[in-house]
């Protein structure tokens, strides 16, 4: 059974304070990891696909990378209107296709 | 604008009232999904369809029911709601291929008393 475990579980971040955000994944055979971003009340929104190991996306402040284990979403001196829920997901291959499993996101609170 | 629309956004109910949610997109996507979202326990599958007349069961099938007989609509029914279901409901969409990310709606927040 494909798991998908995030981590931290919450951050707090200063405004301009980088960081990262983990997420890791043991699949029987990868075909995309995706990043969503949740606001509160809100569905998830999407933000990158990546498909192989090493490859790397960015947008504004936010850049994901991918390795055979785990994903990073790095956010370079955030805002605080890049606070939200992370989440991220990866297609099922054994069962289905139009199957996503969720890890339970990353709480990220910017201050200023 | 390329949009999920679910409705209502909000329902408080009763146990055993039949309830539907509706579900509608205008990308033309083949798959739709519904998922619910519950506190510590992430979003999980109820239900996708891979195209009209063809649904299967994701992870949490119990007490939901669904079809698919229109491309764009994909509405989920509750027989007979339980308390149990009350949850943050998301619709998503998405085009051929498990590689396609899926667009979700804004959700709907049943509550069943």
């Amino acid at each position: 059974e494909d798991q998908v475990t995030q981590s931290p579980e919450a951050l707090r971040l200063q405004e301009g304070e980088s960081s990262s955000l983990n997420c890791s994944y043991t699949v029987s055979g990868l075909r995309g990891l995706f990043w969503y971003r949740q606001d509160p009340g809100k569905g998830p929104e999407f933000l990158f696909t990546l498909y192989s190991a090493g490859e790397e996306k960015e947008k504004e402040r936010l850049k994901a990378t991918l390795t055979k284990k785990e994903s990073f979403l790095h956010i370079t001196a955030p805002k605080p209107e890049d606070s939200a829920t992370y989440l991220c997901a990866v297609p099922d291959l054994l069962t289905s296709y139009g199957k996503l499993t969720f890890g339970q996101g990353t709480i990220l609170t910017v201050h200023p | 604008e390329a949009q999920v629309t679910q409705n209502p956004r909000y329902l408080i109910t009763v146990t055993g009232k039949k309830l539907t949610v509706t579900c509608s997109q205008n990308m033309n996507h083949e798959y739709m999904s519904w998922y619910r979202q519950d506190p510590g326990l992430g979003l999980r599958q109820i239900y996708y369809s891979m195209n009209v007349e063809v649904t299967d069961k994701g992870d949490v099938p119990e007490g939901y029911k669904v079809s698919r007989k229109e491309k764009r609509n994909f509405p989920l029914i509750l027989e007979s709601p339980s308390p149990n279901q009350t949850s943050l409901y998301f619709c998503a969409s998405s085009s051929t291929g498990s590689d396609q990310p899926q667009h979700f709606g804004d959700g709907t927040r049943l509550s069943i008393l």
